[in-house]
């Protein structure tokens, strides 16, 4: 079955840190990819996206995000974490891009950034 | 603001009781999703319409459970004899096709069933 991976379920940072999330897919064929966050009592807001074309994707609020097809993965960065990215982040994928009908989401990966 | 609105943002029923949600996609988007959320998961995904044809539903979506857009503009999702288990948020987003598209989400409006 199509599944989104997210290997992180919790991830605790201080500000300044480093921020990497990863993410993996099971499907082999021509996929989109996304992004979500979360902040707390807010709605999904779209973070970054890959369709095509660049591997290295960047994103809102200095996010960036990397398609390795050969590893099926689509990991989030960030070089300098701050305490509002606190909040949930979801990998999401489209495997049927071009012909987009339903995401399949990974479980999420709650952030939280101390001061 | 033009982005999808959703109401109730939050609604208390008892079990046994039905309850109806509506969703306003952003305005020139055509296709229409529904999603589930429950705490600590990912959304999962219910039904979704091109315009007014509901194009497919989740095998999660029971008999209970139902999805319309009669004018291809607005939604509504009713859940009749509600029970404890549909207590979650449900989500409603929208997108443009043909072409590169993303699902934009709205508030969500929060079940809780007693």
């Amino acid at each position: 079955a199509q599944s989104v991976s997210q290997h992180n379920h919790h991830v605790i940072l201080s500000e300044a840190a480093s921020l990497e999330l990863g993410c993996n897919y099971s499907y082999g064929g021509t996929v989109n990819l996304f992004w979500y966050v979360q902040y707390p009592g807010q709605h999904l807001q779209l973070l970054l996206k890959y369709f095509s074309g660049d591997p290295l994707v960047k994103g809102i609020k200095g996010f960036e995000a990397e398609f390795i097809k050969s590893k099926f993965s689509f990991n989030l960065r960030k070089p300098s974490v701050q305490w509002s990215d606190t909040a949930e982040y979801f990998c999401a994928v489209n495997p049927n891009a071009g012909n987009n009908r339903k995401l399949i989401w990974g479980l999420g990966t709650s952030l939280a950034v101390n001061p | 603001d033009t982005g999808v609105s959703q109401d109730p943002r939050h609604k208390i029923t008892k079990r046994g009781q039905n309850v109806t949600f509506r969703c306003d996609p952003i305005s020139e988007h055509n296709r229409l999703y529904w999603y589930r959320q429950t705490l600590g998961q990912g959304p999962e995904f219910l039904t979704y319409f091109q315009n007014e044809a509901q194009l497919e539903k989740s095998r999660l979506l029971s008999d209970r459970f139902s999805a319309e857009r009669p004018k291809g503009s607005f939604s509504t999702l009713e859940i009749q004899r509600t029970e404890q288990g549909d207590s979650a948020m449900y989500l409603c987003a929208s997108s443009l096709v043909p072409g590169v598209e993303t699902q934009y989400f709205g508030p969500g409006t929060r079940l809780l069933v007693l």
